[in-house]
């Protein structure tokens, strides 16, 4: 069974320092990995996708790599904003259909 | 990306009552939808999976008559709380995915129900 865990749980950082968020996963034979936001009381928006074949993703500020090896993903976000203040999710399918098993996910608070 | 829409965004009702919430891919067709359910400062947890036209697939623990799936269409996906009672207030999210398993899912910007 797929299990996902997130170090750390919260994170607080000043303006303008990067983000390295970490994201672990048991099972190597995963099919991509998915990193999302949520606002509070909000729902998921999907940031970065990375396929099982893939070894990083980038959007803008937003850089994630997949190590399928050591089964770890980190999110880099570069020069943080307050407005990245959010709970930050990551999540690996468990099994063909698509079913995702979610990390507890990493509480972020970016202080002006 | 694409857009999931869900609907109420939120609903208190009275312990015994019925409540349905929608879940409509709005751009894409979603061969697969998936419903989770949030509680307060936890992560999400899978409740089933539905697939248009076939009965709900549903995560250990999950009673089925009280949560009612069904997916009608390609875009529509509904959960239905039977009886709800205050332990079944949480915040309930669906997610809707493509044709292949590999494709991302889009969530819905989530129901939070309350059971008085």
């Amino acid at each position: 069974k797929q299990e996902v865990t997130q170090i750390p749980a919260a994170l607080s950082v000043p303006e303008g320092e990067n983000l390295v968020l970490n994201c672990s996963f048991t099972d190597s034979a995963i099919y991509n990995l998915q990193w999302f936001r949520q606002d509070p009381g909000k729902g998921l928006t999907s940031l970065l996708l990375i396929q099982s074949s893939q070894r990083e993703q980038t959007s803008g500020r937003l850089n994630a790599s997949l190590d399928k090896s050591s089964g770890r993903s980190t999110l880099y976000i570069a020069a943080s904003q307050p407005g990245d203040s959010a709970t930050y999710l990551c999540a690996a399918p468990t099994d063909s259909w698509g079913k995702l098993q979610f990390g507890a996910g990493t509480q972020v608070v970016v202080t002006p | 990306g694409a857009v999931v829409s869900q609907h109420p965004s939120w609903v208190i009702c009275k312990s015994g009552t019925s409540v349905k919430i929608e879940c409509r891919s709005l751009d894409f067709q979603a061969t697969t939808m998936f419903w989770y359910r949030q509680f307060p400062k936890q992560s999400l947890m899978l409740m089933a999976t539905s697939n248009e036209g076939s009965k709900a697939t549903y995560e250990q623990g999950v009673e089925k008559d009280k949560f009612l799936i069904n997916h009608a269409s390609l875009t529509l996906s509904t959960l239905t709380v039977t009886s709800a009672h205050p332990e079944d207030s949480s915040f309930y999210i669906c997610s809707a995915q493509g044709s292949r398993s590999t494709d991302t899912q889009y969530f819905g910007p989530g129901t939070r129900l309350t059971v008085l």
